[in-house]
């Protein structure tokens, strides 16, 4: 069974940073791109970044670009996303989404996401 | 960025009738590259069409999608109870990838 888990979600308060973790189990890790998706309290969906399964393609949101960075650790199964600078705007819940198998810029599997807070 | 516009916001029907939830494109979208999800309260999405018409693994075949270009519907041919839930159409032929807002599919 695919599972996605996330973690490392808290308050934090503006300029702050914060590491997210996405462990993965159920399937072939490196086989897949995963991608981070946001969705800020009662909005909607909003797509953050990508990376391919081997680490050679990264894409990133203009909003987070300069200030976020998505990394993979494929011996641990798990994805990250590094978050610096973070702002007020930022505040959401953090999903991390597996890439089809067919058509990899669609998202199959979601995890349960992680609540990053930014307040001061 | 291509902007993806729902419709309506929000639709309430009752069980058993047909939904028909629109995703317009501020520009076209390459290749059919528009997928559906649905997401309940407190759950995260789920993929329910790509490729504007193909379903997903598992999704029952009340759901279809169509359209091409600008101009995408999702039709839910009779509706069950589990099916009312937020609606999103998400664009990936370019980047960004982008959602549209959503539709709220309400029991009436």
């Amino acid at each position: 069974e695919v599972q996605l888990l996330e973690s490392g979600g808290d308050l934090v308060q503006p300029g702050g940073s914060l590491r997210l973790s996405c462990a993965a189990t159920g399937f072939t890790f490196s086989s897949h791109a995963m991608s981070w998706v946001r969705q800020a309290p009662g909005k909607g969906l909003e797509w953050v970044s990508a990376l391919s399964g081997g680490s050679t393609i990264t894409y990133y949101a203009d909003s987070v670009r300069g200030r976020f960075s998505t990394s993979r650790d494929n011996s641990k199964n798990t994805l990250y996303l590094e978050m610096n600078s973070l702002r007020v705007e930022d505040t959401a819940t953090y999903y991390c989404a597996r890439g089809h198998a067919v058509e990899v810029r669609v998202y199959d599997y979601w995890g349960q996401g992680t609540l990053v807070t930014v307040s001061s | 960025e291509i902007v993806l516009t729902q419709s309506p916001g929000t639709l309430s029907l009752s069980p058993g009738e047909r939904a028909t939830l629109s995703c317009r494109a501020s520009q076209s979208v390459s290749s059919t590259s528009l997928a559906w999800y649905q997401q309940k309260p407190g759950r995260a999405p789920r993929l329910l069409i790509y490729g504007a018409s193909t379903r997903a693994t598992g999704i029952p075949d009340r759901f279809s999608g169509s359209g091409s270009g600008t101009d995408f519907t999702l039709t839910i041919s009779r509706l069950e109870p589990e099916d009312f839930a937020v609606y999103y159409c998400q664009q990936y032929g370019s980047l960004p990838r982008t959602f549209g807002q959503g539709t709220k599919l309400e029991i009436k």
